[in-house]
């Protein structure tokens, strides 16, 4: 069955990176875009960004652009998310999510905190 | 970007009544819409794509329609179960939005 295996919560101070890892099974890890959304804490769903495990290529939102890095290891099916320059507006729960929008990641909570 | 605008923030229904939730595009997004469901502590569950297409094992109380700019995702009657968030999401072009939300509450 598809899953998509996210890591551990993260606790970053202000200026910092975070890299959150995606783990991919079930399914061909090139046949598919993941994509990445944030949900910062009591708000809605916001898309960061996309990956295609095929070849690397990335998109990226205007706002992200210049501060978050997608990148994929097609050895261990994985796919991360770097983010740069925390501020405490960058606390929320990150997901990745298959291409179609039918499997998500479990999330990972970033808390940015002095 | 395209703006999805969702409405209402909030809805009020009866267990048994109808809901319906409205989501629109600032521009034409043809049918590439897809609604999610939201409850708390979970991520979010794929209800509809294509505008009206059930995804797999979606109850068929929940209905899609719409195209273009306008689009509405109908629940025909309110379970207890179905208390959530739930998003609208266009996939026309990049970058993807989603709505704001809308949170079905039990009356």
């Amino acid at each position: 069955q598809v899953q998509l295996v996210q890591s551990g919560a993260e606790v970053k101070k202000p200026g910092a990176s975070v890299k959150v890892s995606c783990k991919a099974s079930g399914y061909a890890f090139s046949s598919s875009y993941l994509h990445w959304v944030r949900q910062a804490p009591g708000q809605g769903l916001e898309w960061m960004g996309i990956i295609n495990p095929d070849g690397g290529s990335t998109f990226s939102t205007q706002k992200f652009q210049g501060r978050v890095t997608l990148t994929r290891d097609t050895a261990s099916r994985t796919v991360f998310m770097e983010l740069s320059r925390l501020t405490f507006a960058d606390t929320a729960i990150y997901y990745c999510a298959r291409e179609g929008g039918e499997y998500w990641g479990q999330g990972t909570l970033v808390t940015v905190s002095s | 970007e395209i703006v999805m605008t969702q409405s209402p923030a909030t809805l009020s229904v009866s267990p048994g009544e109808r809901a319906a939730l409205s989501c629109r595009a600032s521009e034409n997004v043809n049918n590439y819409v897809s609604w999610y469901q939201q409850k708390p502590g979970q991520a979010p569950r794929l209800l509809i794509y294509d505008a009206s297409t059930r995804a797999t094992g979606i109850p068929a109380r929940f209905s899609g329609s719409g195209s273009g700019t306008e689009f509405t995702l109908t629940i025909s009657s309110l379970q207890s179960e179905d208390l959530a968030v739930y998003y609208c999401q266009h996939y026309n072009s990049w970058p993807l939005t989603f709505g704001g939300g809308t949170k079905v509450e039990i009356k």
